[in-house]
């Protein structure tokens, strides 16, 4: 079962910042937080992980709180193109057989 | 630095017929891992492999369904005698090795049983 709970669905206004949650109050001290993306019915996208640092890259933010119950990403400027399905993920960073949600769907209009 | 790559990107099969799935991981990955997405749904982790070493295979269902990862050429999902609730996208996996680092995706092979 997925460890992670998140958002069936949410809207963003294209050129604002989206904001997608994730809570994983059950992660433990070595599992990390990975989030993918799946646009239309393309192959999953790895857009970023982390710890329990903050952590940024050219696609997106995540950002974790101190007792790593919960996290957000954040995409600075959504675009049209971001439109997908969001997934949380937690995984101890090795074998990697992730376990998908359901995830969030995210509509940007314009 | 090309991806990887899976083909065919769709297959028809007719009931009864065999379904092979190729998958040819990123230069330099070791690792594979396929996935299962059923229409509507998400995806579920099927098995993962090294070269030449099945290390996990709890989510593959235990009749009809096969991988491997030979030592030269890509990873093989096969899918015997297939039947109709077989149709869905598979998708394909790969990662340098163990330790902290993302999976890169396929773009999946969509299966319709016929």
């Amino acid at each position: 079962d997925a460890k992670t709970t998140q958002p069936p669905s949410m809207d963003c206004a294209e050129g604002r910042a989206a904001n997608l949650p994730c809570n994983h109050s059950t992660i433990s001290g070595n599992e990390y937080v990975y989030w993918y993306r799946q646009i239309h019915s393309q192959g999953p996208q790895y857009i970023i992980h982390g710890l329990k640092n903050n952590e940024t890259n050219e696609m997106a933010s995540l950002i974790i709180t101190e007792d790593r119950k919960s996290s957000t990403l954040i995409l600075p400027h959504a675009t049209l193109r971001d439109t997908a399905v969001y997934y949380c993920i937690v995984e101890k960073g090795y074998g990697q057989n992730f376990v998908f949600g359901p995830g969030t769907r995210l509509s940007v209009l314009p | 630095n090309a991806g990887v790559m899976q083909n065919p990107r769709h297959l028809v099969r007719r009931r009864g017929q065999e379904a092979r799935l190729r998958c040819s991981p990123m230069k330099g990955h070791s690792h594979v891992y396929w996935y299962r997405q059923l229409p509507e749904e998400g995806l579920k982790f099927m098995v993962y492999l090294q070269k030449e070493n099945i290390i996990d295979e709890s989510g593959m269902p235990k009749e009809r369904f096969s991988a491997e990862f030979p030592k030269e050429g890509p990873s093989i999902l096969r899918i015997q005698q297939v039947v109709r609730g077989d149709s869905a996208a598979y998708f394909c996996a790969s990662s340098p090795g163990q330790g902290v680092n993302e999976a890169f995706f396929g773009q999946g092979t969509r299966l319709t049983v016929v």
